[in-house]
């Protein structure tokens, strides 16, 4: 079935940069998502990547895919104070919904 | 994208009663989910509304407990029936605009606790 893994937590020093990886199951997934949510916030959309691509990249986010290994990372250069916040990675599933991983706390300390 | 609202944005509620949360959107959508976010987990999917036909649910979510009605293109409500303090949660709606396929925009949520 569907699953999606992530670890709970990741603690960095600002001006770092951040890797928050994720694995997948769903070999059928055609695309794969990344998203923020702050503390009290819903969920905000940061980035997605197609299934047939290996990296996209959108400023300080650069998205890692490995279809191989089902493997999928996000890399936040830079890291901020105000990119602390909860990162789900999500996969598609058939009909549209989305499945989620646990997701990831980041916490920047300054 | 879509600007999506909801209401109530939070809730406390008292045992066997019921919730109705609405969820709008600025703009006409086919697809509408449901998820519900329990504290400290992540989002799991309820159901999905889509307009002019019945909402399908999920495993482990049943029509009589999560009632939908989605009567138009920009609208749904979610109802919690008889509430449980097992259904204190963060419920959010989420829509796919059209034109942006595969983009899944979420609702700030309502967060509800049942005592």
């Amino acid at each position: 079935g569907e699953d999606v893994e992530q670890s709970l937590f990741l603690s960095v020093r600002e001006g770092d940069s951040s890797v928050i990886n994720c694995t997948y199951t769903d070999s059928s997934s055609t695309y794969l998502y990344w998203y923020k949510q702050e503390p009290g916030a819903g969920l905000q959309l940061l980035t997605y990547i197609f299934s047939n691509m290996d990296m996209k990249q959108d400023q300080r986010l650069t998205v890692l895919l490995n279809k191989k290994d089902k493997h999928l990372s996000l890399r936040i250069a830079d890291t901020q104070t105000g990119d602390s916040a909860i990162y789900f990675c999500a996969e598609t599933a058939p009909g549209g919904k989305l499945i989620f991983g646990q997701g990831t706390e980041l916490s920047v300390k300054p | 994208s879509a600007v999506i609202s909801q209401k109530p944005s939070r809730d406390i509620c008292q045992r066997g009663t019921s919730l109705t949360i609405q969820c709008q959107v600025d703009s006409q959508v086919t697809m509408m989910f449901w998820y519900r976010q329990q504290p400290g987990q992540s989002l799991t999917l309820i159901a999905t509304a889509n307009q002019g036909s019945e909402a399908t649910y999920e495993s482990g979510f049943v029509i009589d407990k999560f009632p939908i009605s989605r009567p138009n293109l920009t609208f749904s409500t979610l109802t919690v029936s008889n509430m449980s303090p097992e259904d204190s949660s963060i419920y959010l709606c989420s829509v796919e605009p059209p034109g942006l396929y595969n983009e899944q925009f979420f609702g700030p949520g309502t967060r509800l606790t049942v005592l």
